[in-house]
């Protein structure tokens, strides 16, 4: 079965320091991994995403995230947090081998709270 | 135009009344989804359409009626709906049909309150 872990209700983190966003993943195969970001009282928003290539994906807003496939991980970093980055924070994924199972798989969330 | 657009961006109900969620894309995506999200949790996939046909409904009970009338619009009817069905009603597109690496593109949501 696939499934998504994220196991970090909350991340607190001061403003300008570096901040990192757990995830971890199980699926049959190959993953495709998805990062989405969700504003207060808006809609998802596209981060990044893995599919295949360099691990060390970069994204929106100068996010990145980098894809281990030991560890079956893939952890969302900035270098240095703004307070406007404080925001929902979703893993997804989806075996390549999934075949009719097409659904992603969401991670529960993780409430990132940057500090002035 | 990479958007999604989504209305109304809130609505209140009786439980015996009958609305309809609209949603519009016009980047030419063919797999368009609708999604139920309570507040600080993930996103529950509802139904999708693939290439305007309906290729996944996750068991969603009948009060809730989904139509793709063309490759850009999709609808959610509802009727005789109950208090917890109250939610964030997301739609999303993204480019092919459902599978691989497409990411999605959401819409703003709309706020349903269902009383």
């Amino acid at each position: 079965a696939q499934s998504v872990a994220q196991p970090e209700d909350q991340v607190n983190v001061a403003e300008g320091n570096p901040l990192t966003v757990k995830c971890t993943y199980s699926v049959s195969g190959n993953p495709y991994l998805f990062w989405y970001v969700q504003y207060p009282n808006r809609g998802l928003q596209f981060l990044l995403k893995y599919i295949t290539g360099d691990n060390l994906v970069k994204g929106s807003y100068g996010f990145e995230a980098e894809f281990n496939k030991s560890q079956t991980s893939f952890h969302l970093k900035k270098p240095s947090a703004l307070v406007s980055d404080s925001a929902l924070y979703f893993c997804a994924v989806r075996g390549q081998n999934a075949g009719n199972n097409r659904k992603l798989i969401w991670g529960l969330g993780t409430s990132l709270a940057v500090n002035p | 135009d990479t958007e999604v657009t989504q209305t109304p961006k809130h609505l209140v109900m009786g439980m015996t009344n009958k609305k309809s969620l609209k949603c519009e894309q016009h980047m030419g995506h063919r797999a368009m989804y609708w999604y139920k999200q309570k507040a600080k949790k993930p996103p529950e996939l509802m139904f999708v359409y693939s290439y305007e046909k309906l290729s996944i409904n996750e068991s969603v009970p009948s009060r809730f009626s989904p139509e793709c009338p063309n490759s850009s619009l999709l609808n959610l009817h509802l009727h005789a709906l109950q208090p917890e069905d109250s939610a964030l009603y997301l739609c999303a597109s993204s480019r092919g049909g459902t599978g691989r690496g497409n990411e999605q593109f959401f819409g703003p949501g709309t706020r349903l309150t269902v009383l």
